[in-house]
């Protein structure tokens, strides 16, 4: 079993849809979250940064954690075309060197 | 751009040849990874530098890789004798330790051919 687990999609949605992408983890151990949004052939781009249970805002995006059921979306409102890309969870330990354990990422096409 | 930069953004090599690669992270960031990302899979780690200590590195970084942080600000990362399978997207990260630490930061990656 992976560490951390993400439907690679493709999920297609028209332009203006909520958008919902999810991860599951097994290791009770992480303690923080990021979202990163990878367009093809670009580096990582970091989306949100969460270390607690709960909702965390910011524009469009809502990141969202229960640890309870070791399981993280990420919301995206109003989805544009330009929202088109892979997005990736990632999941690390709080102490010590903070390795981040990355989904395999799922791909989003949004249509316009 | 105060961003993480790397150098060169493609490199093709043959097979055998041996390549280093690059990587400014941001000025005040103190940690520094590696990631490798092949197609379709999310990055993996390599390794890491707190300042100009390498403090962990991965099983997926055989000895003919070997990375260097030598005055806590850049990094190269070299492999030797590279093989078809060393051909990936080479990603380096930068984050800040403590208080301030809000994630971790990916440059455009090195994009590795060995053909």
């Amino acid at each position: 079993q992976k560490e951390v687990e993400q439907d690679p999609g493709p999920l297609s949605v028209p332009e203006g849809a909520i958008v919902s992408l999810n991860c599951t983890y097994s290791n009770s151990a992480f303690q923080y979250f990021m979202w990163y949004r990878q367009y093809s052939r670009k580096g990582p781009e970091l989306l949100m940064y969460t270390y607690s249970s709960g909702n965390k805002e910011d524009g469009r995006f809502t990141a969202q954690v229960d640890k309870s059921s070791k399981y993280i979306s990420l919301f995206i409102r109003d989805s544009q075309p330009s929202d088109s890309a892979t997005y990736l969870c990632a999941i690390g330990v709080l102490t010590g060197f903070q390795k981040l354990v990355f989904g395999t990422g799922t791909r989003l096409l949004v249509s316009p | 751009d105060t961003g993480v930069s790397q150098d060169p953004r493609h490199k093709i090599t043959k097979r055998g040849q041996n390549v280093t690669f690059r990587c400014d992270p941001i000025s005040e960031h103190n940690r520094l990874y590696w990631y490798r990302q092949t197609l379709g899979q999310g990055p993996e780690f390599l390794t890491y530098f707190q300042n100009e200590a390498q403090l962990e590195k991965s099983r997926l970084l055989s000895d003919r890789f070997s990375a260097e942080r030598p005055k806590g600000s850049f990094s190269t990362l070299e492999i030797q004798r590279t093989e078809q399978g060393d051909s990936a997207m080479y990603l380096c990260a930068s984050s800040l330790a403590g208080t301030g630490n809000s994630g971790a930061f990916f440059g455009q990656g090195t994009r590795l051919t060995v053909v």
